[in-house]
């Protein structure tokens, strides 16, 4: 399997911009998990969906922020507009066990908002 | 919801000693687990003990769990330069949403 795949690896943009990270998560895991990790804050969970649909999204900290499922096998997280303060790595995992269980994490997104 | 919290922050070693990391909570729990991050990846899954056992081992991992105590430990023998990364615990809160939340880990450096 080829685990969890993240697109771009690295993104450097200019704030205000838009800003799409792609996830593809293993096949048949039915969870997927958007995290944020900064040195300041640690590993912060933005949203995780259960079966394509968004269960908890309390971790987003703004509505700057968006994700989607559309289907099984893609997620988007969204950053419009971009600000430097959004500068981290992002990471998307999943899981097939359950919310609790062993996830599986991608290599992460470092996003750098200038 | 909780969060584990690992210590020490930094932990630095010779190759071929033993390194230990503990992890603290605050509210009871399901799970812990144990994740390493090597510089610039993704976590890696290393070990999920159950709030009804004790003791774990996977090669040369060997995880404890107290949960009178609310703290595990994560033993780490024989270590190699190959072990030189962060180590991260896991927790989710019973009775709660379930969904873990990671400390802010431990860095190990192991020096050849």
């Amino acid at each position: 399997d080829a685990g969890v795949i993240q697109s771009p690896r690295h993104e450097v943009t200019e704030m205000g911009q838009e800003v799409t990270l792609r996830c593809k998560p293993i096949s048949g895991h039915d969870y997927l998990f958007w995290y944020r990790q900064t040195m300041m804050r640690g590993l912060e969970l933005l949203i995780y969906f259960n079966n394509n649909v968004p269960i908890d999204d309390s971790g987003m900290p703004e509505d700057r922020f968006s994700a989607k499922m559309p289907n099984a096998s893609f997620s988007t997280l969204k950053i419009q507009p971009s600000e430097p303060r959004d500068s981290a790595v992002y990471f998307c995992a999943s899981s097939s066990a359950g919310v609790a269980d062993t996830q599986y994490f991608g290599p992460g997104t470092r996003l750098t908002v200038l | 919801s909780q969060q584990g919290e690992e210590d020490p922050q930094a932990l630095s070693i010779q190759e071929g000693e033993n390194a230990t990391m503990n992890c603290s909570y605050k509210t009871s729990i399901n799970n812990l687990q144990w994740y390493r991050q090597n510089s610039g990846r993704g976590l890696v899954h290393l070990i999920l003990i159950r709030s009804n056992e004790r003791e774990k081992h996977s090669g040369r991992l060997r995880v404890t769990l107290d949960t009178s105590k609310k703290s595990s430990s994560l033993l780490i023998t024989a270590s190699r330069a190959a072990d030189t990364a962060s180590y991260f615990c896991a927790t989710d809160a019973s009775g709660g949403s379930y969904i873990p939340t990671f400390g802010r880990g431990t860095s190990l450096i192991v020096h050849p």
